[in-house]
């Protein structure tokens, strides 16, 4: 089975400093990770997400996210942050791409201005 | 906008009753996945249709139960409702079940949010 675990429900950075959300999966083959964006009353939009390849993925809004197979890890990354970016951000694994994804609690990140 | 809708947005109904909650896929999805999102539990997956057969079950109660037709929309249906599924109900839908790396992706619709009083 896959779990996922986002370290810190609530992230708060200054305005244009670095945003870093935690991520740490668990799969007995090969994650598919994907990170998605929550904006309030809206539904779930896909951010980035890791399949095979290149380890380092660069998504929609200036986020990357690096697979670390080593630390079971996929923390996603942005080097400035913008007020637009306030949001929930889930990180998602799904088994091989076989698998329905499952989800994280969430990170909810504040941008101070 | 992803190209999923989930209708109604919004329903306020009491104990014990019964409900339906339908989503339509993107044109050309043939897979429909349900979520059910609360504070406590967070993200739960709870049933997976691909091409009007169920795939997948999830965290599903027995009694919710779902179906997709065979025009592929999809029901998701919550009976003898108590107040704890009191909660945010997804629907997603991609081309097919397997997460490629062709591209294919799992898109959300807004959610429909029931409150059980």
């Amino acid at each position: 089975a896959q779990s996922v675990t986002q370290l810190g429900s609530h992230v708060s950075v200054s305005e244009g400093a670095l945003v870093l959300l935690r991520c740490n999966y668990s799969s007995s083959v090969p994650p598919y990770l994907f990170w998605y964006v929550q904006y309030p009353n809206q539904g779930l939009q896909l951010l980035l997400k890791y399949t095979t390849g290149a380890t380092l993925v660069k998504g929609i809004n200036g986020f990357e996210a690096e697979f670390k197979k080593s630390e079971t890890s996929f923390h996603l990354t942005k080097p400035s942050a913008h007020m637009s970016d306030a949001a929930e951000y889930f990180c998602a694994v799904s088994a091989e791409g076989n698998t329905p994804l499952v989800f994280g609690k969430g990170t909810r990140l504040s941008v101070i201005a | 906008d992803s190209g999923v809708t989930q209708t109604p947005k919004h329903l306020i109904t009491a104990t014990g009753q019964r409900v339906t909650l339908r989503c339509s896929p993107r044109s050309g999805d043939l897979s429909v996945y349900w979520y059910q999102q609360s504070l406590d539990q967070g993200l739960q997956f709870l049933i997976h249709y691909y091409n009007g057969e169920e795939r997948a079950k999830g965290n599903i109660l027995e009694r919710f139960s779902a179906q997709q037709f065979p025009d592929l929309h999809s029901e998701l249906n919550l009976s003898s409702l108590e107040l704890g599924d009191s909660a945010l109900y997804f629907c997603a839908s991609s081309v097919s079940g397997i997460l490629t790396s062709s591209g294919n992706t799992i898109y959300f619709g807004e959610g429909s949010w029931l409150t059980v009083v």
